[in-house]
Order: structure tokens, then C-alpha cells, then sequence
């Protein structure tokens, strides 16, 4: 039973197409995040959702546009891929937004060629 | 704003040795404190955390970590590696409390821990 599961494990695409990742945890938690991980393994953060409502969006370029249908889904949908989109996307979820725990997804490796 | 510094970026230990790896942090605020455990193309884990209490955090696979406000640190120690502790090791801290923008992680750099025979 995997907490939390991203698809798909690994993506390769070419520049300028439109690709999403997608992520579920089945904790009951009610926040979700997106973090990347660049090739220097640097680790950032890129949104967070709570309840399905955004409260954190640092700064990201608009082509990365997260959807959360519900608290158990958060979503990342990248527009017009570029090859500096290349990296290690992680989901997470928290218990809430006050931050005690995080667990994370097996990451997405996007490869954009 | 929060930041975590980890000033080794590789650590050689021969498996049984003793290991410390260093974190410290910079925050005007009071801070909760972790580290998290990278295996090759694997997810996160949490190994431990310090939010309050005791000074001294135990964590899973033997790993225990020391909170030192007055230095600013959290450096990460185990008395006996073994091989199956390689890895990449990050420290991350985000505020202590609720914060009305949302709380996050901010990481440090990581530390490549391998272990030889």
C-alpha cells in the first residue's frame, strides 16, 4: 500500500510538448506539495494545496500549473517543456499545513530532449 | 527566511566506523528540524525530526541527532555504518507553528555518505 504514488516514474518528451505527472496519497492528509530536484540534487519547493485551496506558489515559471481535484490528488501539468525542466519531481504530503511530517513520493524523472 | 547549510558534500566512512554529518541553520524564528534519507532513485524518508523537547532526537536504522539552538545546529551521527547506509542524506527545517502563507520545508545541499568495506 503506497502512501504516496506518482505516475509516471519516468518521462521522456521533447521540448515543447505539454506533458503532466500525477500524484495521490492515500494518508488522509490534507496537504500536498510539489518539490524539485535539480541535477546538483538541490531540493525546492514548488506548490503547496491545502484542502484543494493553493497556499503556497514560489517561483515558478506559469507553464507548471498544479490542479488538485480533491485533497487526495495534486496534480502538476507542465506546459511548452523546456530542457531546463529536466529534474526529479517530487510530491508530498503532510498531515496539515502545520508542518510536522512530510512523506514523500517516489519522485518523476523527467527527461526533456 | 529560513536556510540550511551542509558544508560536506561527500562523506567516506569504512562500514563499523562512527559517522557525523553536519547541518546548520539560519532562522529569526523558532524552527523544526530534519533529516531525510535519499537512497539511490528512491523517494525521501524520514529519518528523524526535532520539534520540541529533548534535545537529543532518535531516529530509525540507529541514526539519533543533537539540537543545539546556541549553535544553530543539527548534525546527524551513528556510532556503526554499514554498507546498506549509503546514501544521500538531507537536513531541512521549515518555521515552528502555523504560518498563514503555509509552512514549507527549505533543504540543505545534501551529503553523499558512502560507505566502503
Amino acid at each position: 500500500d503506497t502512501a504516496v504514488s506518482q505516475t509516471p516514474k519516468y518521462l521522456v518528451t521533447q521540448m515543447g510538448n505539454d506533458k503532466s505527472i500525477k500524484c495521490e496519497q492515500n494518508l488522509g492528509h490534507d496537504t500536498m506539495y510539489w518539490y524539485k530536484q535539480d541535477s546538483k540534487k538541490f531540493l525546492k519547493i514548488m506548490f503547496s494545496y491545502n484542502n484543494k485551496e493553493l497556499i503556497i506558489n514560489e517561483t515558478v515559471p506559469n507553464r507548471f500549473s498544479p490542479k488538485s481535484p480533491d485533497k487526495a490528488h495534486l496534480n502538476l501539468h507542465i506546459n511548452s517543456l523546456e530542457l531546463g525542466d529536466s529534474a526529479v519531481y517530487f510530491c508530498a504530503s503532510s498531515p496539515g499545513p502545520l508542518y510536522t511530517e512530510a512523506f514523500f513520493g517516489q519522485g518523476t524523472r523527467l527527461t526533456v530532449v | 527566511a529560513q536556510s540550511v547549510t551542509q558544508l560536506d558534500s561527500q562523506v567516506p566512512v569504512f562500514e563499523e566506523a562512527p559517522v557525523e554529518l553536519r547541518c546548520n541553520y539560519s532562522s529569526s524564528v523558532s524552527v523544526y528540524l530534519f533529516w531525510y534519507v535519499q537512497y539511490p532513485n528512491q523517494g525521501l524518508q524520514l529519518l528523524l525530526k526535532y520539534l520540541s523537547g529533548s534535545t537529543l532526537v532518535k531516529g530509525i536504522n540507529g541514526f539519533e541527532a543533537e539540537f543545539n539552538k546556541s549553535q544553530t545546529s543539527f548534525h546527524l551521527r551513528k556510532p556503526s555504518v554499514h554498507i546498506s547506509d549509503t546514501a544521500e542524506y538531507f537536513c531541512a527545517v521549515t518555521k515552528e507553528g502555523l504560518t498563514g502563507g503555509g509552512n514549507k520545508l527549505t533543504f540543505g545541499t545534501g551529503t553523499q555518505l558512502k560507505v566502503e568495506l
